[in-house]
């Protein structure tokens, strides 16, 4: 079975501090990708990043970072200098080759962060 | 190009009526999902498509949940009948099968009352 956990549940932080959302999964899966999605207040979902199985390589892009370690199973994501635009939900994802072929994205249950001025 | 289209993007809806949602997946993409969010369960995939075939609906909650893929560039799921506890927003996601990458839909806020 896969999982994703997401121990923090709720993070406040004050505007231009950094900020790291958790994310541990589970898969018997060799071959998966990670995933992490940002649910802003409107609702929709965006996709922030993928990241395979094979490429252990931390990754930037702006103020946002991404540090994957397959020894821990974690695949942690850090806002830099955080924004209030950044207040939003946070969920990390998962899917395998499993049985199906990567048909089954499982998701976390969602870091809400919350960025005050 | 358009993404996932979902209508209605909003539904208000009392207790016992049959609800209607719609997805219309991203053009050549051959696989379609369902999922719910809901503050108790958070993000679950309810049933997914490949080439129109349901293939797995263990997520569907019960009979009172039906979905369709008539044919690949549309889909729906209904409730019927409606309860309180389907509120929720359900999101249409779609992808080239057997790829990793999701796309979704801007999602429809169902409300029953």
């Amino acid at each position: 079975a896969q999982k994703v956990t997401q121990a923090q549940t709720e993070i406040s932080v004050v505007e231009k501090e950094d900020v790291t959302l958790d994310c541990v999964y589970e898969t018997r899966d060799t071959t998966y990708y990670l995933f992490w999605y940002k649910q802003p207040p409107s609702g929709e979902l965006v996709f922030l990043i993928r990241r395979n199985s094979f490429d252990e390589q931390n990754e930037i892009s702006g103020r946002y970072s991404w540090n994957f370690q397959k020894s821990t199973s974690s695949f942690n994501f850090t806002i830099t200098a955080s924004q209030v635009v950044d207040s939003a939900v946070y969920f990390c994802a998962l899917i395998g080759s499993g049985n199906t072929g990567f048909q089954k994205l499982v998701f976390g249950t969602g870091t809400r962060l919350l960025v005050s001025p | 190009d358009a993404g996932v289209i979902q209508s209605p993007r909003h539904e208000v809806t009392e207790m016992g009526q049959e609800v209607t949602l719609r997805c219309k997946p991203i053009s050549g993409h051959n696989s379609l999902f369902w999922y719910r969010q809901t503050m108790m369960r958070g993000l679950e995939l309810l049933i997914y498509f490949n080439n129109n075939v349901p293939i797995d609906d263990s997520g569907m909650p019960e009979d009172r949940f039906s979905a369709k893929m008539p044919n690949a560039s549309f889909s729906t799921l209904k409730i019927q009948p409606s309860e309180p506890r389907d509120s929720a927003v359900y999101f249409c996601a779609s992808s080239l099968i057997y790829s990793h990458e999701q796309f979704f839909g801007p999602g429809t806020r169902l409300t029953v009352l």
